[in-house]
């Protein structure tokens, strides 16, 4: 099973919501990441978990808080979105952290808030 | 910032046809990386090379890394309309992390 899920697949939300994605993979991958990708541009890494522990965060604002409860699931809460955080988030995972390690993807889950 | 830009933006081509898609990166890499995305999708790996590497191929791609000019090239030969979607580089360009940054991706169009 070379596969990743991410639920749901779209979500709307208002400005003071909290909700949360959820990504899960049953590959035994140790590495799990978390992307955001706008429209006609690359993903943009957002969070790192190596071995369930938070590896990288890149500077993303708090009101994305991302959680990784086992080595197979992964998930963002957010809070306080703004309209400019509409994107699609991507979960990946790999093996492990070695570069040579092939990242594999879910579907997406597309976000507008509104 | 990104690390890849990569050229064309768009390209448009015949199915059978091969299509050719470049990337150039900054700073000195180990590794270099070739994803394939459909339309709102999630990515797919195609191919991995390594800086030691100048060419490598996987059935109908293609790779080939030129660290002198920093830049890679992705051929997909005899194209097909499935080949449709838009293709980025990663590259590791930050030593000690594992953190891939991606290109600015090339939109491929099919024509049947």
């Amino acid at each position: 099973d070379t596969e990743v899920t991410q639920t749901p697949k779209h979500l709307v939300m208002g400005m003071t919501n909290k909700k949360s994605l959820k990504c899960e993979q049953h590959m035994g991958h140790r590495a799990m990441y978390w992307y955001k990708q706008k429209a006609k541009k690359p993903p943009e890494l957002m969070f790192v978990y190596s071995y369930e522990k938070l590896s990288i965060n890149e500077s993303v604002p708090s009101r994305f808080s991302p959680e990784c409860p086992n080595s197979s699931l992964l998930n963002l809460h957010l809070h306080a979105l703004q309209p400019e955080d509409s994107a699609l988030y991507l979960c990946a995972s790999s093996q492990s952290l070695v570069p040579t390690d092939t990242q594999y993807f879910g579907p997406g889950t597309r976000l507008t808030v509104l | 910032s990104q690390q890849g830009e990569e050229d064309p933006q768009a390209l448009s081509i015949q199915e059978g046809e091969n299509a050719t898609m470049n990337c150039s990166y900054k700073t000195s890499i180990n590794n270099l990386q070739w994803y394939r995305q459909n339309s709102g999708r999630g990515l797919v790996h195609l191919i991995l090379i390594r800086s030691n590497e100048r060419e490598k191929h996987s059935g109908r791609l293609r790779v080939t890394l030129d660290t002198s000019k920093k830049s890679s090239s992705l051929l997909i030969t005899a194209s097909r309309a499935a080949d449709t979607a838009s293709y980025f580089c990663a590259t590791d360009a930050d030593p000690g992390t594992y953190k891939y940054i991606f290109g600015t991706g090339t939109r491929l169009k099919v024509l049947a």
